[in-house]
């Protein structure tokens, strides 16, 4: 099975400041890579999606997608305390349809 | 909004019994999906499952793990003799199509014990 790299932090930032959450991938013919938010105990729940190189912004949530670099990161602007999470980055390889984990990111926002 | 749900939301088991955790996808979606996530671990793809049949399974779904739809709305998965190494917690997830968006929306989990 393909690979899903992430650093395991914890990334620690200070509450206002921009968080830059980071991935890396195996399979070139990934297609679809998704952002899931995991707070202790609970399960995952999505934040955003990207297809297509470049960038894709949502409210404080920005994805960044570069596949020639098999490299896709979340910046998250104005960090407040409640972001304070682990972060995992999920991949759907091609022919696939399952999801594919990193181990996450653990971050935490310093009030 | 409609969502993923599971029971129960804990189970403890002596190793060696049979388990049943039950989920209910969201009542429009297609593909149903079990993932596990060991304590401290990433989490894992067991199974997946569209049109009343598996459509992927990985390595850790052996012969001990089943799955079924034995209605239009609930989606189980069976563990038929326990091992300790099945503790764990266990999402169960469902998407709305095979194309795209492929969004597939986590259930709040069942958190399973084997002693």
């Amino acid at each position: 099975q393909k690979e899903v790299e992430q650093n395991s932090g914890p990334l620690s930032v200070p509450e206002g400041a921009i968080a830059s959450l980071n991935c890396t991938y195996s399979d070139r013919g990934s297609q679809s890579f998704f952002w899931y938010r995991q707070y202790s105990g609970k399960s995952p729940e999505l934040i955003m999606f990207i297809y297509s190189n470049g960038d894709k912004e949502d409210g404080r949530f920005t994805a960044q997608l570069n596949k020639a670099s098999q490299y896709v990161s979340l910046l998250i602007r104005d960090s407040q305390p409640s972001d304070s999470a682990t972060y995992l980055c999920a991949v759907i390889e091609e022919y696939g349809n399952k999801l594919v984990f990193g181990a996450g990111t653990i971050l935490r926002v310093k009030s | 909004e409609p969502e993923v749900t599971q029971t129960p939301s804990h189970q403890v088991t002596q190793m060696g019994q049979e388990v049943i955790l039950r989920c209910v996808p969201i009542s429009n979606h297609l593909y149903f999906y079990w993932y596990r996530q060991i304590l401290g671990q990433k989490v894992e793809f067991l199974v997946s499952f569209y049109n009343n049949e598996i459509s992927e399974k990985s390595e850790i779904f052996d012969d001990q793990f089943s799955v079924e739809r034995p209605d239009g709305s609930n989606f189980t998965l069976k563990i038929r003799s326990t091992k300790l190494e099945d503790s764990a917690m266990y999402f169960c997830a469902s998407r709305l199509t095979g194309g795209y968006p492929e969004t597939q929306y986590f259930g709040p989990g069942t958190r399973l014990l084997v002693l």
